[in-house]
């Protein structure tokens, strides 16, 4: 069974800042997704950021970006110029192509906390 | 588009009581889930429903039912509630995946359960 961990329960950062959250997964498979989920205060989960397993290519949205190392199995979020409302639960999940609907697992998440 | 609509967003029951949570989805999304949010464990699948009429089971259905009532609606029955099931819950929904791409997930608001 796949497993992701996420090794930092708590992270803060300074406001304007840059932060990385890591995240480790443990798989057999070589085609799945990769996401990063935002869980603000109001509990909203909010998709922050996704990544195909046979792109190279680093995904980017905004002022969020990934570190993808597929033969390390790593998946780190960055956050750049860090704002107050990014101060939220991060999950990282994974998703494979194997039993539909079935196979989406989540990390137990980050808590970051942004600094003024 | 309201999204993922979740009833009720807070309950209280006592042990052995019933009682049945309710989500609707208005994006046309073939896939519904449950998921239960527990601290420092991130979310664990329920149950889900790849398409209407049909549903299975995730990591942990123990203790729980389901009904994918037609499209746009699926269900979470507590039959007889127990103190472990104090947790919050979370249904979601996505288009229904393909062999050329797997489709994020969009999360209710959630429904903080406490059963005493």
């Amino acid at each position: 069974a796949q497993t992701v961990t996420q090794s930092q329960p708590e992270m803060s950062v300074q406001e304007a800042e840059t932060v990385t959250l890591s995240c480790t997964y443990d798989t057999s498979e070589s085609d799945y997704y990769l996401f990063w989920y935002k869980q603000p205060p109001s509990r909203q989960m909010i998709l922050v950021i996704r990544q195909e397993a046979y792109k190279q290519q680093n995904a980017t949205e905004n002022r969020f970006s990934v570190n993808f190392q597929k033969a390390a199995k790593s998946f780190s979020l960055k956050i750049s110029d860090s704002q107050l409302g990014d101060a939220a639960m991060y999950f990282c999940a994974y998703r494979s192509y194997d039993n539909y609907g079935q196979n989406f697992v989540f990390g137990p998440g980050t808590r970051l906390s942004v600094l003024p | 588009n309201a999204g993922v609509t979740q009833t009720p967003k807070f309950q209280v029951l006592k042990t052995g009581q019933s009682m049945t949570l309710q989500c609707a989805q208005d994006m046309n999304h073939n896939s519904m889930y449950w998921y239960r949010q527990d601290p420092g464990m991130g979310l664990r699948l329920i149950y889900y429903s790849a398409s209407e009429g049909t549903t299975d089971k995730g990591e942990v259905p123990n203790g729980y039912n389901v009904s994918r009532l037609n499209k746009r609606e699926f269900s979470l029955r507590l039959e007889s509630a127990a103190p472990s099931q104090t947790s919050v819950y979370f249904c979601a929904s996505s288009e229904a995946d393909s062999v050329l791409t797997i489709y994020e997930q969009y999360f209710g608001p959630g429904t903080r359960l406490t059963v005493t």
